[in-house]
């Protein structure tokens, strides 16, 4: 997990609020991915960005937004239009082919 | 499109034994291939990856991993498994558009019995 932060670990929501998830590195990495995951469905790709003020959509972006402003920092958000927003969320950086993950966010929805 | 399968979502090992995880892909091109562990409420971390060259990759924790193309697997090995090894492990090949994105599989879950 060295080098990627994310906070809180644990972070509990009203349903219709919505909710920035924190994701810093200090790798110097330029790009920055979003995943979710969910009990036997492996990780899912929200949103990633190569570089800083520019990112794209992954697989399940809707409900979600990010910004990249800064090269070390890729918050996301997720928003009251996410249907289910209970799950863990990854966040990752790469330089060249590896991706190096942070310790994740359980983010609990009632 | 690209694709990553692994069939099976928990494999039960006595602890000495050798382990084997299974993956199986689906690329246009050729594959870049990686294997990735996860203990529980913590992110992944990096075994090993293939991209080119000898079949054989070794990677961490005496982990090794085998590209067959005919048969469009990477099967995860270690010769002797430890209790510590049980763990959660994802299979990923990159996304072959040169974007870096990765697509993983669902997981499978080791279990290492003393």
């Amino acid at each position: 997990d060295g080098g990627i932060t994310q906070s809180p670990k644990y972070l509990f929501r009203k349903e219709g609020q919505n909710v920035t998830l924190s994701c810093e590195q200090n790798l110097n990495h330029d790009a920055m991915y979003w995943y979710r995951q969910d009990p036997g469905q492996g990780l899912r790709l929200i949103y990633y960005s190569q570089i800083v003020n520019d990112f794209q959509k992954g697989d399940i972006a809707e409900g979600y937004s990010v910004s990249r402003e800064k090269k070390e920092s890729f918050p996301l958000t997720v928003t009251s239009a996410q249907k289910n927003p209970t799950a863990f969320y990854l966040c990752a950086s790469s330089i060249g082919d590896e991706q190096y993950f942070g310790p994740g966010t359980r983010l609990t929805v009632t | 499109a690209q694709s990553v399968a692994q069939p099976e979502d928990q494999v039960n090992v006595a602890e000495g034994n050798p382990l084997t995880v299974k993956c199986t892909y689906s690329v246009s091109g050729n594959p870049y291939l990686f294997w990735y562990v996860q203990y529980p409420n913590r992110g992944l971390q990096f075994l090993l990856k293939y991209i080119t060259g000898d079949n054989l990759v070794k990677g961490s924790y005496g982990f090794e991993a085998e590209f067959n193309k005919s048969q469009t697997s990477f099967h995860l090995k270690k010769p002797s498994a430890l209790v510590s090894d049980s763990a959660l492990y994802f299979c990923a090949v990159r996304d072959g558009r040169n974007t870096g994105k990765l697509i993983f599989g669902q997981g499978t879950t080791l279990q290492v019995k003393p």
